[in-house]
């Protein structure tokens, strides 16, 4: 039982390129997101989802992309990466409309850009 | 401002002794209120959900209480082991359907021999 699944666990980038990060569940949730988890603060919603097509901002959505084609994976796109987009970053799927149903997070990438 | 607000910021205990961390929140709407355990280098596990009408849940030596009049839920760590090392995250939603999260800055446990 995978769970949620996140590639690459560490990159560098440079100022100005571009990369996805992977994430995909198998415990056919329907619900999403994305976070980014920076040293002394919460984690921030950066994108999220309830189902296949349909996609929504969170509270950091600037120079970040999202897609979701299928109910299993949700990439997640940077644009174009400063460094202020230095920071762990999670994936997290939930069962939809559920209140009681906890997030399950992947394990988290961590980027680092020049 | 939804705010959620952590303390201590950082705790060292002995192993088997017994901790309390603290949450305080400022979050309106209220639906559940929620306890992560965050190993180092992992995401996030759940430990406990609650509800406005739930004083207290347990999930063998983690037992969080909620008081939804004064805003304020602790996670008291009983008989504590070497593995209780990690952030404990404390996490206030707004809503039913989990896109109104604020998270607490966590508390970072060690637990020494």
């Amino acid at each position: 039982n995978a769970g949620v699944t996140q590639t690459p666990k560490f990159q560098v980038l440079k100022t100005g390129q571009s990369m996805t990060l992977q994430c995909a569940q198998d415990m056919n949730h329907e619900y999403m997101s994305w976070y980014r988890q920076d040293p002394g603060m919460g984690l921030r919603l950066i994108h999220y989802s309830v189902g296949a097509g349909i996609t929504d901002q969170g509270e950091v959505p600037n120079g970040y992309n999202v897609s979701r084609s299928t109910t299993e994976d949700f990439p997640l796109r940077l644009l174009s990466a400063a460094p202020s987009q230095t920071s762990v970053y999670f994936c997290a799927s939930s069962a939809a409309g559920s209140w009681n149903s906890p997030l399950h997070f992947g394990n988290g990438t961590r980027l680092t850009v020049t | 401002k939804n705010q959620v607000e952590q303390s201590p910021q950082s705790l060292i205990i002995l192993e088997g002794k017994n901790c309390t961390l603290q949450c305080n929140y400022t979050v309106s709407p209220f639906s559940n209120l929620r306890w992560y355990k965050q190993d180092t280098g992992r995401g996030p596990v759940s430990l406990t959900i609650m509800t406005f009408s739930e004083n207290t849940k347990s999930n063998g030596r983690y037992t969080a209480t909620l008081d939804a009049d004064t805003k304020q839920s602790s996670l008291h760590i009983t008989a504590s082991q070497l593995s209780d090392s990690a952030s404990y995250i404390c996490v206030v939603s707004g809503d039913n359907a989990g896109n109104m999260l604020t998270f607490g800055g966590g508390t970072r446990l060690m637990v020494k021999p």
